[in-house]
């Protein structure tokens, strides 16, 4: 069955640099989202992306976040200048039809900023 | 702003019992709702999408319920087993297509052999 795949899985980094994150969408999918999970706390939406644009963003995407589908496959999630609070499990999601049909979610990659 | 609340957050129950996980979910103008499953260190797995004109939507040993007028969505699970044991979200959808989903906090569940 296809996978989401999100790389690395773990990443650690010092605050104020820049990462990426990285995501391949199940290749039929034209529905792509970012969710965060703080340790401890709820899935949180971070952002939508459908027809090489943003769909929908909420408030913690701000200006130091972007998105990013630079090839047929991949989706990137940048973050330009990390801080400690931007440590959490970050998740790649892909649907056929949006929020109507069933998300799939990669495994995540564990940011961790020091 | 679209809340959701799962009970219990925590229930931990011998094998073999059918047990009853409960989300409300302050917004009722929703299109349909989610039930996902959530390993440790894992992504998650969706395990039902309940349309809003449906009442019930049933995959194996689950069963997931719908009462979108009183904000209330329950996942039965029957004959519960130790590989059941995870975090079970649910998300309603209210958006127009590509909006994000709201969650729950969950419910912890353990299943003990």
């Amino acid at each position: 069955e296809p996978e989401v795949t999100q790389t690395p899985s773990h990443q650690v980094t010092q605050m104020g640099q820049e990462v990426i994150l990285r995501c391949v969408p199940i290749s039929n999918h034209l529905y792509f989202y970012w969710y965060r999970q703080i340790l401890g706390q709820k899935v949180e939406f971070l952002v939508s992306f459908y027809n090489n644009e943003i769909s929908e963003k909420s408030e913690i995407f701000d200006d130091q976040f972007s998105v990013e589908r630079p090839d047929g496959s991949n989706f990137t999630l940048k973050i330009r200048s990390t801080k400690l609070e931007d440590s959490a499990m970050y998740f790649c999601a892909s649907g056929r039809a949006g929020g109507m049909s069933p998300l799939h979610f990669g495994n995540g990659t564990r940011l961790t900023v020091t | 702003k679209q809340e959701v609340t799962q009970i219990p957050a925590a229930l931990s129950v011998p094998e073999g019992e059918n047990l009853v996980l409960n989300c409300s979910f302050t917004d009722s103008a929703i299109y349909n709702l989610q039930w996902f499953r959530q390993d440790p260190g894992k992504g998650l797995t969706s395990l039902l999408l309940i349309q809003s004109s449906q009442r019930e939507q049933t995959s194996g040993r689950l069963n997931a319920s719908l009462d979108k007028s009183s904000g209330r969505s329950t996942l039965y699970i029957a004959a519960s087993q130790p590989g059941d044991s995870a975090t079970y979200l649910c998300a309603p959808y209210s958006g127009g297509g590509a909006d994000g989903l709201t969650f729950g906090k969950g419910t912890h569940l353990i299943i003990q052999p």
